[in-house]
């Protein structure tokens, strides 16, 4: 069936190093993708959006990366903070699923000070 | 003031009781979402709702019903709970037309003896 999954469940990094979060989709049908950081106690937040006619957008120390080729897209957090902790979860939709988001796992980022 | 609310933040039941989560917002979206997120899991789709009068099963409908009084307000009901219908309930909105990143609640957080 269709999946969202990222690689990893969790990831640990030093203060002001760079993360990156992959993501891996099924559905080549896929056009719009969402990555939300979710912090603990907190409902999922919108971190940045890339449409399927882009292959790199950048946002404020984040940037996604999409590969439609190999159907993977990626976030990559610059100069990571302690207030970048959460868990992180891409998001895929596409038309023919009338708009609805399907969700993945979800990364739990962790920042060592 | 938040723009996507839910009552209550915290709730313990017992087997075979009938709940009723409430879902409320004021970004003035027509598209209004339940979702149940289970420890370490990413969010599964329980109910939709494009606008008023339409009301969508998810992934996991059974056990849950819901209502969509009015645009600003979209409740989620377990008619009989059960235990393994403890979890963390979101409500979300999103605003359509091409425009579906969710904007979410704070969340509910069941707990059924």
């Amino acid at each position: 069936g269709e999946s969202v999954g990222l690689h990893l469940p969790t990831l640990s990094v030093q203060e002001g190093d760079n993360s990156i979060i992959n993501c891996a989709y099924s559905n080549s049908a896929s056009d719009y993708f969402i990555w939300y950081k979710q912090e603990s106690g907190k409902g999922p937040q919108f971190i940045i959006d890339i449409r399927s006619n882009m292959d790199k957008r950048q946002g404020q120390r984040v940037t996604v990366l999409l590969n439609k080729t190999v159907k993977h897209l990626s976030l990559q957090i610059a100069a990571t903070q302690p207030g970048d902790s959460a868990v992180y979860f891409c998001a895929e939709n596409r038309r023919s699923n009338a708009g609805k988001s399907t969700f993945g796992d979800g990364t739990t980022l962790t920042v060592k000070p | 003031d938040a723009d996507v609310t839910q009552t209550p933040r915290n709730r313990i039941t017992k087997t075979g009781k009938r709940i009723m989560l409430e879902c409320s917002q004021t970004k003035g979206h027509d598209r209004m979402y339940w979702y149940r997120q289970d420890p370490g899991l990413g969010l599964q789709l329980i109910y939709y709702s494009f606008d008023v009068k339409d009301i969508n099963k998810g992934e996991i409908s059974d056990g849950y019903s819901v209502s969509r009084q009015a645009q600003a307000k979209f409740s989620l009901s377990l008619e009989s709970a059960i235990p393994n219908q403890t979890a963390l309930y979101f409500c979300a909105t999103s605003e359509g037309q091409g425009r579906e990143t969710q904007y979410f609640g704070p969340g509910t957080r069941l707990l059924v003896l």
